[in-house]
């Protein structure tokens, strides 16, 4: 299994620009989260979805924050517009079960620079 | 909202040394997970102890956990220059999973 794929790995944008980044989870896994890290807040989840459909997206810090997962494949994290204060590293990370407290499978990150 | 926290914030030892960090949580918890994360990368998941277990090894990770005192350790032992990473504690809260803000070993050659 190839893990839970990002892309892009690095983006750098200028304030105000759309940000657009993508997951795709493990196949099979029905749980699929969206992290930010930073120095000062380390790891915070955004958001949680199960079986597609968001559950909780409580973490996700303004308006400008939207995710969507159109299917069990594939998943989206947009900043419109983006500010420097979102510059952070994105992880997507997938679970195979449902209501499960197990074991998380984290992508490798999209490092993002908001000039 | 972060439910461990690690100590030390960060740990510098030499090469075959032992190397250990400590996680103190809040809540209760079923199980409770360390994860590694060398630089530039994602999170790796290590090992998983669950609330009913004190002590669990995989090679040479040794974890142990005290639900009366809230806390668990990670011990690596015999130290390589590639156990050179961050090291994070994991609680579940329902499906979430909160991580503490981590303890940076360094391992000299």
């Amino acid at each position: 299994d190839a893990g839970v794929i990002q892309s892009p790995r690095h983006e750098v944008t200028e304030m105000g620009q759309e940000v657009t980044l993508r997951c795709k989870p493990i196949s099979g896994h029905n749980s699929l989260f969206w992290y930010r890290q930073t120095m000062m807040r380390g790891l915070e989840l955004l958001i949680y979805f199960n079986n597609n459909v968001p559950i909780d997206d409580s973490g996700m810090p303004e308006d400008r924050f939207s995710a969507k997962m159109p299917n069990a494949s594939f998943s989206t994290l947009k900043i419109q517009p983006s500010e420097p204060r979102d510059s952070a590293v994105y992880f997507c990370a997938s679970r195979p079960g449902t209501g499960d407290t197990g074991e998380l499978f984290f992508g490798e990150g999209s490092r993002l620079t908001v000039l | 909202s972060q439910q461990g926290e690690e100590d030390p914030q960060a740990l510098s030892i030499q090469e075959g040394e032992n190397a250990t960090m400590n996680c103190s949580y809040k809540t209760s918890i079923n199980n409770l997970q360390w994860y590694r994360q060398n630089s530039g990368r994602g999170l790796v998941h290590l090992i998983l102890i669950r609330s009913n277990e004190r002590e669990k090894h995989s090679g040479r990770l040794r974890v142990t956990l005290d639900t009366s005192k809230k806390s668990s350790s990670l011990l690596i032992t015999a130290s390589r220059a590639a156990d050179t990473a961050s090291y994070f504690c994991a609680t579940p809260n329902d499906y979430k999973l909160s991580f503490g803000a981590g303890t940076t070993v360094t391992v000299r050659a």
